[in-house]
């Protein structure tokens, strides 16, 4: 069974702060990495995409890989109120078939 | 450039009844996804289309759940007849290919009464 795991929270930040949000996978074969934002009652967006180990930027948001742990994270710094959502891990297997995680409940306080 | 359109957006329905939900994915994107979520939890995936095939559909309810895409653009998913364990929202999503994003219509919340 290929399986996404991520902690469901809730991860609670002050303003400011760094988010760190982990996500792990059981399929060593998977290629590729996604990560959404969901606001609640909307469908997810997507965030970031990664393929191979190391970290990508993309403004406040920052993605890790690291194939050999079968490990993949989203920080986000300068945490903002509008980044609370739930933020879910998505990988795709070597099938092209693309799997979720439960996502992580973010809430950042003002 | 349009995203995925999804419709109708809200389902309200009777158990035993059937139900369908279409999806129109962004123009060039030869994958097409169809999952279901259920509040709390991450989307699962029911079927998944390369053109007008249906290469993954192991997660599909088959008793009562079926879906096709003619031509290799539009999708429809239906479900009958419905049960009330049906209620969630059902997404569909579209990408170019093998390994790329998927985007995201804004989904159809079915509730079974």
């Amino acid at each position: 069974q290929k399986e996404v795991e991520q902690n469901s929270g809730p991860l609670s930040v002050p303003e400011g702060a760094i988010a760190s949000l982990n996500c792990t996978y059981s399929d060593r074969v998977s290629q590729s990495f996604f990560w959404y934002r969901q606001y609640s009652g909307k469908s997810p967006e997507l965030i970031m995409s990664i393929y191979s180990n190391g970290d990508k930027e993309d403004g406040r948001f920052t993605a890790q890989l690291n194939k050999a742990s079968q490990y993949v994270s989203l920080l986000i710094r300068d945490s903002q109120p509008s980044d609370s959502a739930t933020y879910l891990c998505a990988v795709s297997y070597n099938n092209n078939d693309m799997r979720f995680g439960a996502g992580t409940r973010l809430t950042v306080k003002p | 450039e349009a995203g995925v359109v999804q419709s109708p957006r809200y389902k309200i329905i009777e158990k035993k009844q059937p139900v369908a939900f279409w999806c129109n994915p962004i123009s060039g994107h030869n994958t097409l996804y169809w999952y279901l979520q259920n509040l709390g939890q991450g989307p699962e995936l029911l079927i998944r289309y390369e053109n007008e095939e249906a290469v993954d559909d192991s997660q599909l309810p088959k008793d009562r759940f079926s879906a096709e895409r003619l031509k290799g653009v539009d999708s429809t998913l239906k479900i009958q007849p419905a049960e009330l364990g049906d209620s969630a929202v059902y997404l569909c999503a579209s990408s170019l290919g093998a390994e790329t994003e998927a985007f995201f219509g804004q989904g159809t919340r079915l509730t079974v009464v």
